[in-house]
């Protein structure tokens, strides 16, 4: 079956760095995306990985390690803007699986 | 980025009746199209995948005849709520895929059902 797990919550402060892991275990494995929305709002595409390693752009990075069936997301100078719900998705064998969510809160 | 579009944005319909929900994809064709439906706090739950001309897959527990899809074109899938009730009050969303690479889906706005 499919499983993603990552945490439910997590707090950062305005300019730090926050990682938010994701572990999964699939069917499969055509790439993994990470997605973020906003309250109230559809996901909007941040990253994807299909391959080992790390893809960065500007301030989010994303990596994957496909044999540990683990990837995170690392967003850089935080901003309050940021604050909201980063969604892991796994295409596996089936459509887009995603996780429940950790909803990201930046304090100032 | 792609643009993916649905209307209505937020709809209250009377328990009972039908509501159709439009997605489009505004500037790429797309060969497949997802409809999700997200409740609060929860993960998108994916209910149905349509291919462009075919019948739509539906996922284990979502009832067909009760959301009908119809993908009738390469820009266009619909998803219609036929006899809503109080409990089909969620928050729906389509996503979209073409042919760009990485192959990533791309999201409507969503639509709001409220079901009186």
């Amino acid at each position: 079956g499919q499983n993603i797990d990552q945490p439910t919550e997590m707090t950062a402060t305005e300019g730090a760095i926050v990682q938010i892991n994701c572990t999964y275990q699939t069917s499969g494995f055509n790439g993994l995306f990470w997605y973020q929305q906003h309250a109230g709002e559809a996901p909007t595409f941040l990253s994807y990985n299909v391959l080992d390693g790390l893809e960065e752009k500007g301030r989010f990075s994303s990596f994957l390690s496909r044999s540990k069936g683990y990837s995170y997301l690392l967003l850089k100078e935080l901003q309050m803007k940021d604050s909201a719900s980063y969604l892991c998705a796994v295409e596996g064998n089936t459509p887009l699986v995603f996780g429940k969510g950790t909803r990201l809160s930046v304090i100032a | 980025g792609a643009v993916v579009s649905q209307h209505p944005s937020w709809v209250i319909c009377k328990s009972g009746t039908s509501v159709k929900i439009e997605c489009r994809s505004l500037d790429f064709q797309a060969t497949t199209m997802f409809w999700y439906r997200q409740f609060p706090k929860q993960s998108l739950m994916l209910m149905a995948t349509s291919n462009e001309g075919s019948k739509a897959t539906y996922e284990q527990g979502v009832e067909k005849d009760k959301f009908l899809i119809n993908h009738a074109s390469l820009t266009l899938s619909t998803l219609t709520v036929t006899s809503a009730h109080p409990e089909d009050s969620s928050f729906y969303i389509c996503s979209a895929r073409g042919y760009r690479p990485p192959d990533t889906q791309y999201f409507g706005p969503g639509t709001r059902l409220t079901v009186l």
